[in-house]
């Protein structure tokens, strides 16, 4: 099993700011088979990136993902109020399928 | 549009059994895989497993391997996820989810609202 290890766990962070979350894995990830979620508190996860880079639909383009093999970048370039929830990452190349614990970004 | 609508929330006894679904519209159900994710109370995501729906081909996390089982009735597009015997270990949101491509190696687009589920004596 592919374990995914998000750092760090909070940042704080205020509006404006860029945010970068890091998504480590144990073992290489095929293929970048890498996304990125966000989850607000009482919501459905959302789904920002797949395949490591490529933003899902109608998400903007201050969210960017970056990286391959076993270290993965979530990028939030500017920091809108409704950026602050927790993201999680996701490999979805190899079974069982596995997510991050999660990185919470919090107003500071 | 693509909506994905789970049965309400549910609280049970230690040892009941439970089946909640997840009913599907506004895409052809039997070509996209479905699964569904855990989240225990103030905790993260857990994969559990998916299933096609078009031949019933089911893959479990190990860790959920023999705790539940999935299934879909094609018929009216709808997944369940069911339990024989409940724990309170069980206590968590409970989401199903579609595969934003046909293609099994592909995640989560697509989610329902959550269901609640509380075991507890």
């Amino acid at each position: 099993e592919i374990v995914l290890t998000q750092s760090p766990g909070t940042l704080s962070l205020s509006p404006g700011e860029r945010a970068t979350l890091s998504c480590r894995a144990s073992q290489s990830v095929s293929s970048s088979y890498l996304a990125w979620y966000q989850q607000k508190p009482g919501q459905a996860p959302r789904l920002l990136i797949y395949g490591a880079s490529s933003r899902a639909t109608g998400i903007p383009d201050t969210f960017s993902g970056s990286g391959s093999g076993t270290d993965f970048t979530l990028t939030i370039s500017r920091l809108e109020p409704e950026d602050f929830a927790v993201y999680y990452c996701h490999q979805y190349g190899s079974s069982p399928r596995t997510f991050g614990q999660g990185t919470k970004v919090e107003i500071k | 549009e693509v909506q994905l609508v789970q049965s309400g929330a549910e609280v049970k006894k230690p040892g009941e059994s439970l089946k909640i679904s997840c009913t599907a519209s506004g895409y052809s159900f039997t070509s996209y895989w479905i699964g569904w994710v855990r989240q225990m109370p103030g905790k993260g995501l857990e994969w559990m497993g998916i299933i096609h729906p078009g031949d019933s081909e089911t893959r479990y996390s190990p860790s959920f391997q023999g705790q539940v089982t999935i299934s879909v009735d094609k018929s009216i597009s709808t997944a369940y996820l069911q339990w024989s015997s409940l724990k309170a270990s069980d206590t968590a949101m409970y989401y199903c989810a579609r595969l934003s491509r046909a293609a099994a190696v592909n995640p989560f687009d697509d989610w329902g609202q959550g269901t609640l589920v509380t075991v507890s004596s």
